[in-house]
């Protein structure tokens, strides 16, 4: 099976702009999981879709935004953007059958960076 | 409080020794699973190894097995013969409940492992 994969890669946005970023998960798993990591900060959770539907959300403001598509596929969306908005930011897909291991893939990210 | 605590801020092993690396957790939830991951410099998160909190025996995966101290709320993470790729970040993490409705990991800070030749 094809791994977790993010688009782009790479970006540089300045102040204010907006972003959106995608992530397609791997086959089969319905459940996205978006996280942000800092040199500061670390990884920190932002939100999960399961089934087109937020269903958790991180303490982050709501410059930051996101959805899924019938397909799982999940877009993240931040406007305005901020020095600090620079990070790496991670997905993650997982099946959560309900079973306690429900283990999250991640994808290779996506570097921000805003100057 | 942290929820995952990872204080070893570096650690150096030699090639083909065995290194653990440390993680002790918080939480009042009677379920919970405890997560290893692998960091590269390339950035993405590899998955090692689960163990829940039911969980009567340690996890094993190849050359990673987690060593599960349920009362002193720790997961060690010990990785056996290191290879000079096992250089990267190690990060333990936690998911509350039983999963299912609640996806979202806490992350600790993450260990440096560096393996010298």
């Amino acid at each position: 099976k094809a791994g977790v994969t993010q688009t782009p890669r790479y970006l540089i946005k300045t102040r204010g702009q907006q972003v959106t970023l995608s992530c397609s998960p791997i086959s089969g798993h319905r459940s996205v999981s978006w996280y942000q990591q800092t040199p500061g900060q670390g990884l920190q959770f932002l939100f999960e879709y399961f089934s087109e539907t937020q269903r958790n959300k991180g303490n982050f403001p709501g410059r930051f935004s996101g959805r899924q598509f019938s397909n799982s596929r999940s877009e993240m969306n931040v406007s305005t953007l901020e020095l600090g908005d620079s990070a790496l930011y991670l997905c993650a897909s997982s099946d959560p059958t309900g079973g306690p291991r429900d283990t999250q893939y991640f994808g290779p990210g996506t570097r921000l960076t805003v100057l | 409080a942290q929820k995952i605590t990872q204080t070893q801020p570096g650690m150096f092993v030699q090639e083909k020794e065995a290194v653990t690396l440390d993680c002790t957790y918080d939480t009042s939830d009677p379920s919970y699973g405890l997560f290893w991951y692998k960091q590269p410099s390339s950035g993405e998160m590899i998955f090692l190894i689960y163990q829940g909190s039911y969980d009567q025996q340690n996890a094993t995966e190849g050359r990673y097995s987690l060593n599960f101290q349920k009362a002193r709320k720790s997961a060690n993470l010990v990785i056996s013969a290191s290879q000079l790729g096992d250089s990267a970040m190690y990060f333990c993490a936690m998911r509350e409940g039983r999963g299912g409705a609640n996806s979202k990991l806490t992350f600790g800070k993450g260990i440096t492992l560096s393996v010298r030749p």
